[in-house]
């Protein structure tokens, strides 16, 4: 079975502090997604990454930069916490791009004070 | 651009009630139709899933076939349990949209024994 993980289920950070989002997955998927899930908006894409050191903005990224290392590992990094950055993350891995199914972590509770 | 619409919720039914909740899609070319479950404290999770018109998905007990002349992606279930109440997500996925899912907003389901 695929597995992928995230660092923390819950997440308490104060506003300015830098926080670091890590997700592994073991299928050896190209390809990894980071979500944010909000009440009534669903999933909303804030980047994603089709290989080892590239990464393409998704819908909203501002606030947010991405790093991935290596294939198997792919970080979100808030430089600055800020309120309105609370919520849940959520990430995601594919073999095919677009075209096959999602994996998708348990995701991360992150609450900004 | 592409877009999916789901009912919102939240639906609640007693065990062994007929389920419909659906979806709409806009998208130009052939996009592939997903509908993903996501548990209390879980990530999301493929249910089931159509590559082209006509086809029928199922899973669990699940159904729900792509329609293009209606645009439409309707997940169905003849008959509820307890343990089916979650979030369920539809989604669109394939070459159109430049290889990203787009996810409706989640329909909550709750089922009462």
């Amino acid at each position: 079975d695929v597995k992928v993980t995230q660092s923390s289920r819950y997440l308490v950070k104060r506003t300015g502090e830098k926080v670091f989002l890590e997700c592994v997955q073991d299928m050896d998927h190209e390809n990894m997604f980071w979500y944010r899930q909000d009440p009534g908006l669903g999933l909303r894409l804030i980047y994603f990454s089709y290989d080892v050191k590239m990464k393409e903005k998704g819908d909203i990224p501002e606030g947010y930069s991405v790093s991935r290392e290596k294939k198997e590992r792919f970080s979100l990094i808030l430089e600055s916490a800020s309120t309105n950055q609370t919520s849940m993350y959520l990430c995601a891995s594919t073999l095919k791009r677009g075209l096959g199914e999602q994996y998708f972590g348990p995701g991360t509770r992150l609450t900004v004070t | 651009g592409n877009s999916v619409t789901q009912m919102e919720g939240p639906v609640t039914l007693s065990e062994e009630a007929f389920l419909t909740i659906n979806c709409t899609y806009t998208a130009t070319g052939y996009p592939s139709l997903f509908w993903y479950v996501q548990y209390p404290g879980e990530g999301l999770q493929l249910l089931l899933k159509a590559t082209k018109a006509d086809d029928k998905g199922s899973n669990k007990g699940f159904e729900a076939t792509y329609r293009k002349e209606t645009t439409s992606f309707h997940l169905e279930k003849g008959s509820v349990q307890v343990s089916d109440s979650a979030v369920y997500f539809c989604a669109l996925g394939g070459y159109t949209g430049g290889f990203k899912t787009i996810f409706g907003a989640g329909t909550r389901l709750f089922v009462k024994a």
